[in-house]
């Protein structure tokens, strides 16, 4: 069946511009989060949903970023006024489970470049 | 931030050697993860420890746990050139649901 899907998979802004991010989890998946990788690291933690519900929040770095999933199936991750130290790939995974404590099933990741 | 530390940093081995990577990590646990990453794609989950199991295999890996040590081995046998790649440890299951992944080791598994 499909996986985790994200678009674009690349993107590149001029700093002080507007971004969308989008995810399809994979159906019928109940949490969804977003993850920031920089280059050379690995993932952080971002933020959580289960169904339309954002329950943690805790990782976004600022308030220019945004995250949303309304219906509880796609996601979208708005970051306003982007920032040089923005770019990354962006990850985005889904998991069946209503408290995930089995595997995580990630997205390819949009490459965000801020120039 | 980022759970802990993984060594080698890096690891360049060749093919039929094996290959063991090194996690460590800082708070309790659920449960731990190790993930596969090619470049330029998206994480692979490989297999999954939890905090009560202190070995698991699953083909050609080998996964060690210590919470006394706060500490997990990844162990891949008979390496491959498609084995390339950079992996991950991830601790999950007592920050709701969140992974919190270590800095990753590069392997290079030359043919």
């Amino acid at each position: 069946g499909a996986g985790v899907s994200q678009s674009p998979r690349y993107k590149v802004a001029k700093r002080g511009q507007d971004v969308a991010l989008r995810c399809d989890p994979i159906s019928g998946h109940v949490s969804l989060f977003w993850y920031q990788q920089a280059l050379g690291q690995g993932p952080e933690f971002l933020t959580y949903f289960q169904n339309e519900a954002q329950l943690d929040k805790s990782g976004l770095p600022s308030d220019r970023f945004f995250a949303e999933r309304p219906e509880g199936s796609v996601s979208t991750l708005k970051i306003q006024r982007t920032q040089q130290e923005d770019s990354a790939v962006y990850l985005c995974a889904s998991s069946p489970d209503r408290v995930p404590y089995n595997e995580q099933f990630f997205g390819p990741g949009t490459r965000l470049t801020v120039l | 931030s980022q759970q802990g530390e993984e060594d080698p940093q890096a690891l360049s081995i060749q093919e039929g050697e094996n290959a063991t990577m090194n996690c460590s990590y800082k708070t309790s646990i659920n449960n731990l993860q190790w993930y596969r990453q090619n470049s330029g794609r998206g994480l692979v989950h490989l297999i999954l420890i939890r905090s009560n199991e202190r070995e698991k295999h699953s083909g050609r890996l080998r996964v060690t746990l210590d919470t006394s040590k706060k500490s997990s081995s990844l162990l891949i046998t008979a390496s491959r050139a498609a084995d390339t790649a950079s992996y991950f440890c991830a601790t999950g299951g007592n920050q709701g649901g969140k992974l919190i992944f270590g800095q990753g080791t590069e392997l290079s598994v030359k043919p």
